[in-house]
């Protein structure tokens, strides 16, 4: 079945250590973003992608990178610059270069920081 | 930019009984609407979405929401919830424009007693 597939499901990260969550798709969609979840706060975007080679920063992109290599993979790495990464992150995919066909989300990774 | 907001933080309802969650907006033409739900620790689904036409979508898992212009509504209805409901409710907003972002609300939790 076609999805998309975040992992690890948990992550523990020390201090002043990078960590990068995978988020693969294989429903073909073009555009795939990157949502930080925390509690009473709703998704906030971090970054996006809406083709290959090309991504842009959302609201809260400091402290974050992406890359967008594969039209199926778009990796976040959270960099030791992120002072609070303690969060549930979600990826998520659309059909077209645009939010109107809605999305269709992974299942999460929940970091922690140690 | 648009907005959203959830006016309910958390909402408890007697399985049987009807729901409706409320969902303002904050946009200067008709958006793209959206309703999500999240169980503990998963993804979102997306519920339904309106994009212009009706203005009562039709939904999966029985539930219906009504785009109301005059008030910038965009309210979620199930006439008899079920146990099975009981998750985190997401409202969310796409801009008409070649910048498509969708802006999520800050969601309702939904408790079911028995």
């Amino acid at each position: 079945d076609g999805g998309i597939t975040q992992s690890p499901k948990y992550l523990f990260r020390k201090e002043g250590q990078n960590v990068t969550l995978s988020c693969e798709q294989n429903l073909n969609h073009d555009a795939m973003y990157w949502y930080r979840q925390d509690p009473g706060q709703g998704l906030r975007l971090i970054y996006y992608s809406q083709i290959v080679n090309d991504f842009q920063k959302g609201d809260i992109a400091e402290g974050y990178s992406v890359s967008r290599e594969k039209k199926e993979s778009f990796p976040l790495t959270v960099t030791s610059a992120q002072k609070n990464p303690t969060a549930f992150y979600l990826c998520a995919s659309s059909s077209r270069q645009g939010a109107n066909y809605g999305y269709t989300f992974g299942s999460g990774t929940r970091l922690t920081v140690v | 930019a648009q907005s959203v907001t959830q006016p309910d933080i958390h909402i408890t309802v007697s399985e049987g009984a009807s729901l409706e969650l409320r969902c303002n907006y904050s946009y200067g033409a008709t958006p793209y609407l959206f309703w999500y739900v999240q169980s503990p620790g998963q993804g979102l689904q997306l519920l339904l979405k309106y994009f212009s036409g009706d203005t009562l979508v039709q939904g999966i898992k029985g539930f219906e929401a009504e785009f109301k212009r005059s008030q910038s509504s965009f309210n979620l209805r199930k006439p008899s919830v079920h146990w099975s409901d009981a998750a985190e409710y997401f409202c969310a907003v796409g801009a008409r424009t070649s910048y498509d972002k969708v802006i999520f609300g800050p969601g309702t939790s939904l408790s079911v007693i028995p």
